[in-house]
C-alpha cells in the first residue's frame, strides 16, 4: 500500500475542471519535502507537471496547478482537453521510509 | 538540453544480477548540484524510486530493496549505472533513469525513455 493515496479514476467532459487529491499518511508529508506531480501517457516516461507544490516547469500550461494544505495536496486541471487523458502521480520524499515515494495513481479519462 | 538514455539487457534470469547504464548527454553528471536516479515501474503499477548517485559521488537507495541495488558512475564516460542482485520475477519492470536537483525541490525533472527488463528463465 502506497504512503501517498490518490483518488480512483476520474472522468470529465472537455472544458470541465477536475481535482486530483493526494493524501499522505506519514506525519512529515509535505513538511520536509515538497510535493510534485507527474503526467504519464501510455508507453512513455512520466513528465513533470508541478514541482515544489505549486510551480510549473516551462511548457506546462497554466491549466495545471497544484494546491497544498496540511497532509494533502491536489492537482487541478481546468479546461480539460482530450490530450489530458493520462495517469497522474503525486510524489515526495518520505522521511520515515527514507525514500522518494510515488502515489497510487489517478487515471483521468476525457469523455 | 540534457538527455538521458538507458541501456542494458532486456532479459535476465532469476537469481542473476541486472546491470543497466544511463548515458547522459548535454551536461556533465559531476557538475552542478544534481542527483542521478534509477526509477522502475512494474507493469500496471506506479513508479518506484530505486536509488541515486549525487554530483559529488554520494549514494542513497530505497531501503525496501534491502541493499540489492547499487548505483555507481563513470565520470569519464558521463554515465551512471545500476546493479541489482538476486533478481526475481517481481523485478520485471520498465527501468528509467532520471535527474533531480534541489533547485527543483528534488523533483525528477528529466527522464530517460526507459528500458524494459524481464526476469525469466
Amino acid at each position: 500500500q502506497s504512503v501517498l493515496t490518490q483518488a480512483p479514476p476520474v472522468s470529465g467532459a472537455p472544458g470541465q475542471t477536475v481535482t486530483l487529491p493526494c493524501i499522505g499518511y506519514n506525519s512529515d508529508f509535505g513538511v520536509h519535502s515538497a510535493v510534485h506531480w507527474y503526467q504519464q501517457l501510455p508507453g512513455v516516461a512520466p513528465r513533470l507537471l508541478i514541482y515544489g507544490h505549486t510551480s510549473r516547469p516551462s511548457g506546462v500550461p497554466d491549466r495545471f496547478y497544484g494546491l497544498k494544505s496540511g497532509t494533502s495536496a491536489s492537482l487541478v486541471i481546468s479546461g480539460l482537453q482530450a490530450d489530458d487523458a493520462a495517469d497522474y502521480y503525486c510524489q515526495c520524499f518520505d522521511g520515515v521510509l527514507g525514500a522518494y515515494v510515488f502515489g497510487s495513481v489517478t487515471r483521468v479519462t476525457v469523455l | 538540453q540534457v538527455q538521458l538514455q538507458e541501456s542494458g539487457p532486456g532479459l535476465v534470469k532469476p537469481s542473476q544480477t541486472l546491470s543497466l547504464t544511463c548515458s547522459v548527454s548535454g551536461g556533465s553528471i559531476s557538475s552542478g548540484i544534481y542527483y542521478w536516479s534509477w526509477i522502475r515501474q512494474r507493469p500496471e503499477k506506479g513508479p518506484e524510486w530505486i536509488g541515486y548517485i549525487g554530483y559529488n559521488g554520494n549514494t542513497a537507495s530505497n531501503p525496501s530493496l534491502e541493499s540489492r541495488a547499487t548505483v555507481s558512475r563513470d565520470t569519464s564516460k558521463n554515465q551512471f549505472s545500476l546493479k541489482m542482485t538476486s533478481l526475481t520475477g517481481a523485478d520485471t519492470a520498465m527501468y528509467f533513469c532520471a535527474r533531480s536537483s534541489a533547485g527543483w525541490f528534488d523533483a525528477f525533472e528529466i527522464w530517460g525513455l526507459g528500458t524494459m527488463v524481464t526476469v525469466s528463465s
